[in-house]
């Protein structure tokens, strides 16, 4: 089967750092991708991970280890427009573009 | 230009009934895939085309079906409505059928009364 884990909550404060982990255990593996969803929207595009280190984009960066199953979202600068769940999904090698997610992480920031 | 388009935002039905719920991908995109989101849930995979052809499918009974039209427009449809059922159904495009980040539309919420 596959899975992958993220915490299910963190909280934050405003202007700090926060980083949201995700393991993930799957049969093949080709790419990991990193999506923020505000309450009641759709989830939109923030990373997408193929090869080992880190992708930075702005104020966001993801991290990638195929060898350890790992990866990880960075957010800097926290602003109050970042509360919102983070999902992180998987799609497997020799397959179409299924985004197999976790189940989410709900980041809270507090001013 | 526009995002992805889904239709209707909101829609209240009754077990045992059926639903038709739409969606229309960027411009230019080919691919579409269909997810249903649990209140608390990551997105579940149920479908994806690819040029009119499905080209994957998830886990979930054959009361589900789906198809993309050649304007790569996409339906999915819904038999025999269950209480479970009731969630937000996202559709997503993409470029390629593959290796692209793929974009959502707002979804549908369904209610089963």
């Amino acid at each position: 089967g596959q899975n992958i884990d993220q915490p299910t909550e963190m909280t934050a404060t405003e202007g700090a750092i926060v980083q949201i982990n995700c393991t993930y255990q799957t049969s093949g593996f080709n790419g990991l991708f990193w999506y923020q969803q505000h309450a009641g929207e759709a989830p939109t595009f923030l990373s997408y991970n193929v090869l080992d280190g880190l992708e930075e984009k702005g104020r966001f960066s993801s991290f990638l280890s195929r060898s350890k199953g790992y990866s990880y979202l960075l957010l800097k600068e926290l602003q109050m427009k970042d509360s919102a769940s983070y999902l992180c999904a998987v799609t497997l090698s020799g397959g179409y573009n299924k985004l197999i997610f976790g189940a989410g992480t709900r980041l809270a920031v507090h001013p | 230009d526009a995002g992805v388009t889904q239709s209707p935002t909101h829609l209240i039905k009754t077990r045992g009934q059926h639903v038709t719920l739409r969606c229309s991908p960027i411009s230019g995109h080919k691919s579409v895939s269909w997810y249903q989101q649990v209140l608390g849930q990551g997105p579940q995979f149920i479908f994806q085309y690819y040029e009119k052809e499905e080209r994957g499918r998830g886990n979930f009974p054959d009361r589900f079906s789906a198809r993309q039209f050649p304007n790569y427009s996409s339906e999915l449809n819904v038999n025999a409505l269950l209480l479970g059922d009731s969630a937000l159904y996202l559709c997503a495009s993409s470029f390629w059928d593959r290796g692209q980040p793929q974009h959502f539309g707002d979804g549908t919420r369904l209610s089963i009364l």
